[in-house]
Order: structure tokens, then C-alpha cells, then sequence
């Protein structure tokens, strides 16, 4: 266990429907990640927060909306997603400092099916 | 834009050799390059972290080396056992908290 926990692992949606992905980090972290695994390519960063603000968003589409109520918990909320949407969905929290020592821990990913 | 390439795609070793990953980065300007590992429908695993400032970092029978200048870091991995076969993922941090991610090396060790 990485002190990260994402629900639910797995997920299978219509293009029309409202979802949300949730993640929980219990390492006392201040900066939590959502990332996007598609097959045979790079993993792709999609939001950042620090401190509950966001200071990243990589031209992700609107309708992938992100919500950090606290440092613990981060939300990915889905509607009218697209089949090209489909990948794992990963979370990721950190304690960054001045050194750069910036290991991100994962969770385990929420594996998205769009049909 | 950093781009970061890892060879080979795959690779199958017998039980017991060492081997080495290989990763490259474009952009020098790097805060630190780390080594993950992931299992089949897994998150990322962090293996070994090393600072711009460093060279290496090792952890049991794994070593990582960073060579800014030329935008290379290598894995080595000793005596490699079954256990080992999952894919490698290297991710150059051009800032404090962002990731660039190469595609990863499936590393499969055969008994």
C-alpha cells in the first residue's frame, strides 16, 4: 500500500452519463496529481494541486473537472466523455520541498471504459 | 518541450543476468530524474530518485546513474529475478512537481 487510494479501481460509462473518480492520500502530503495511461503511450499529466489550488492544467477538456475539497482528497468529475477517453486514471500526492525531492506516490488507478 | 525516450520497448532476460534500462531527456534543466516501476493494472511503484545534483542512488540490487550533460540516466539491475518483470517507467521533473514520463521498458525475467 502506497498511502494512496483511488475508488473506484474500475469503471465502465456511457458518453452520456456523470461520474466522479475520487482519490485519498493519508501521507500528510500538500500536493496531489491526476494523471491519464493510455495504451502505448507516455503517462500524460493532467492537473496538479498544491495546497488545494490548482497550479497545473494541461489542456485537458472540459469535461474532465477536478475538485480538491481538502489535502487529503481529490475528485476527477467525468461527463460526456468520449471512447478515446477511456485509459487508467492515475492519482498521485506529494510533499514537495526546495531540493526538488518530489517523489510522487501512486495509487493503484482507476481503470475507465467509455463505450 | 522536455521529451523523454526510454529503449528498448521490451526486453526478455534469463533468470540471474544483470541488465541495464536506458533512458534519455532532452531538456537538461531538470530538478531530479526518477525510476518507477508498475505491475500489470497497477499504480507506479517509486524506485530510486536522484537529485541533478547526484550522479547515482542505489537500493539493493538496483543502481540508477544520471548524466545531465549528455540527458542520459541508466538503470542496473543485479542478479534479476522473476519477481522483477514488470515495466520500468523513467519521468524527468522540470520543476518542482512536474513529471515528464518515457513509455516505459516491459522487462520480462524468465526462470
Amino acid at each position: 500500500e502506497t498511502g494512496v487510494t483511488q475508488t473506484p479501481r474500475h469503471l465502465v460509462m456511457g458518453m452520456t452519463n456523470k461520474k466522479s473518480l475520487k482519490c485519498e492520500q493519508h501521507l500528510g502530503h500538500n500536493a496531489m496529481y491526476w494523471y491519464k495511461q493510455s495504451a502505448k503511450k507516455p503517462l500524460e499529466l493532467m492537473f496538479v494541486y498544491s495546497l488545494e489550488e490548482r497550479v497545473e492544467n494541461n489542456s485537458v477538456p472540459s469535461r474532465f473537472s477536478p475538485e480538491c475539497p481538502n489535502s487529503s482528497h481529490l475528485f476527477l468529475h467525468l461527463h460526456t466523455l468520449q471512447p478515446e477517453d477511456s485509459a487508467l486514471y492515475l492519482c498521485a500526492s506529494s510533499q514537495g520541498d526546495r531540493e526538488g525531492k518530489n517523489i510522487q506516490y501512486f495509487g493503484a488507478g482507476t481503470r475507465l471504459s467509455v463505450l | 518541450k522536455q521529451e523523454v525516450t526510454q529503449i528498448p520497448a521490451a526486453l526478455s532476460v534469463p533468470e540471474g543476468e544483470n541488465l541495464v534500462l536506458n533512458c534519455s531527456f532532452t531538456d537538461s534543466a531538470i530538478y531530479n530524474l526518477q525510476w518507477f516501476r508498475q505491475d500489470p493494472g497497477k499504480g507506479l511503484t517509486s524506485l530510486l530518485l536522484i537529485q541533478s545534483s547526484q550522479r547515482e542512488q542505489t537500493s539493493g540490487r538496483l543502481n540508477a546513474s544520471l548524466d545531465k550533460s549528455s540527458g542520459r540516466s541508466t538503470l542496473y539491475i543485479a542478479a534479476s529475478q522473476p519477481g522483477d518483470s514488470a515495466t520500468y517507467l523513467c519521468a524527468a521533473s522540470g520543476s518542482a512537481r512536474q513529471l515528464t514520463f518515457g513509455s516505459g521498458t516491459q522487462l520480462t525475467v524468465l526462470p
